[in-house]
């Protein structure tokens, strides 16, 4: 069974600051990670995928990478503002699963004016 | 377009009562997944659905659940009876399929929180 392990559970952090996300996989035959936004009583938004044969992804204020080799992914965020308080979750799917995500138990965010 | 929606956002039942859950995907999507989420196990996959058809409900916990979609814009997740075990978020979403895969972004709808007593 493929585990997605995420450390650490919750952070804060103040505003304007940079920060790393961090996201651990088992899965070898990784098709692709996507790193998911969810808010409080709401439903996940998906914030970036990285196929395996990428390395990173950039939208925005986000950048997300992909080491395979590793067994990890990292959501970089600049500038963190009060909007970005979230808990963010990762997802692999693994090849011969294309329909099967599986996520991670998330890291709680917390950025403080 | 509304998004996924489902109903009904909370539902409070005792032990032995039967819930449906309802979801309504995006239209055009072929693609519905049934997650439920809980502190302990996290999110998990309990059944996806492609045009209409079940394709894999190895998620689903035991007999006492159970899932249709009579149609491209409904679908339906049932407990019977139900235990306080089930209590969680039960999560609906769905995808465009791409090269015959689901185009991997899911769109998920705002949860339904079950409370069994």
């Amino acid at each position: 069974k493929q585990e997605v392990t995420q450390i650490p559970a919750a952070l804060s952090v103040p505003e304007g600051e940079n920060l790393v996300l961090n996201c651990s996989f088992t899965d070898s035959a990784i098709y692709n990670l996507q790193w998911f936004r969810q808010d409080p009583g709401k439903g996940l938004t998906s914030l970036l995928l990285i196929q395996s044969s990428q390395r990173e992804q950039t939208s925005g204020r986000l950048n997300a990478s992909l080491d395979k080799s590793s067994g990890r992914s990292t959501l970089y965020i600049a500038a963190s503002q009060p909007g970005d308080s979230a808990t963010y979750l990762c997802a692999e799917t693994g090849t011969g699963t294309a329909s099967k995500l599986t996520f991670g138990t998330g890291t709680r965010l917390q950025v403080t004016l | 377009d509304a998004g996924v929606i489902q109903s009904p956002r909370h539902e409070v039942t005792e032990m032995g009562q039967e819930v449906t859950l309802r979801c309504k995907p995006i239209s055009g999507h072929d693609y519905l997944f049934w997650y439920r989420q809980t502190m302990m196990r996290g999110l998990e996959l309990l059944i996806y659905f492609n045009n209409n058809v079940p394709i894999d409900d190895s998620g689903m916990p035991e007999d006492r659940f159970s899932a249709k979609m009579p149609n491209a814009s409904f679908s339906t997740l049932k407990i019977q009876p139900s235990e306080p075990r089930d209590s969680a978020v039960y999560f609906c979403a769905s995808s465009l399929s791409y090269r015959g895969y689901p185009d991997e972004k899911l769109f998920f709808g705002s949860g339904t929180q079950l409370s069994v007593l």
